[in-house]
């Protein structure tokens, strides 16, 4: 499976933008870049992805390098609740299990 | 609640003995997965099944962890003559496997200390 690399940590004042980056210098082709989270005690959810093109929901956006080798969750007005584990996650095609790193701890401050 | 649901939550036991859980998939979900989470650590993959099939297994589900899916509904995961290694919050999801995006859906997960 192709490697991901986060940073370990970030702090985000509330109410500002946060863009949480990852590199995956290794993707192929076919692999889609997905983005879960981790709140305090709860199991991960899901938050975005994409193959090649920007994308937007209810929750983020995801910018994807033109070179797809990485890419920035972007959360637009971080609030409290946002606080967690974010992990960035390459899935071949339509894909089975999950490889998660260690993820980036986001903190944010009121 | 339509979400993915597990049982115990919590769960401690002493070392040698065995413990089983139980994991409840969104209702339409083919797909169900098992991943062990360990302290500061991402979820680790263990297992998962398609319908009753089991289609991927670890090699971290040593020959002490079973996991069974009878009617492909809920799953079971059994882990055999505990060690303190087993202790980790284990976690059940599940997906649609005509969703393309495969987006899987966590439970709360069961916590296993032993002790």
């Amino acid at each position: 499976d192709a490697k991901t690399t986060q940073p370990n940590s970030m702090e985000s004042n509330e109410e500002e933008p946060v863009h949480l980056p990852c590199n995956h210098s290794t993707i192929s082709g076919t692999d889609y870049i997905h983005w879960y989270r981790q709140l305090p005690s709860q199991g991960p959810e899901y938050v975005i992805h994409g193959l090649t093109s920007n994308v937007n929901n209810r929750m983020a956006s995801l910018a994807i390098a033109e070179d797809r080798k990485s890419s920035t969750l972007i959360l637009h007005r971080a609030t409290l609740r946002d606080a967690a584990v974010y992990y960035c996650i390459l899935i071949r095609g339509s894909g089975d299990k999950l490889t998660f790193g260690t993820g980036t701890r986001l903190a944010v401050r009121p | 609640d339509t979400g993915v649901s597990q049982n115990p939550r919590h769960k401690i036991t002493k070392r040698g003995q065995n413990v089983t859980f139980r994991c409840d998939p969104i209702s339409e979900h083919n797909r169900l997965y098992w991943y062990r989470q360990t302290l500061g650590q991402g979820p680790e993959f263990l297992t998962y099944f398609q319908n009753e099939a089991q289609l991927e297994k670890s090699r971290l589900l040593s020959d002490r962890f079973s996991a069974e899916r009878p009617k492909g509904s809920f799953s079971t995961l059994e882990i055999q003559r505990t060690e303190q290694g087993d202790s980790a919050m284990y976690l059940c999801a599940s997906s649609f496997s005509g969703d393309y995006y495969n987006e899987q859906f966590f439970g709360p997960g069961t916590r296993l200390t032993v002790l």
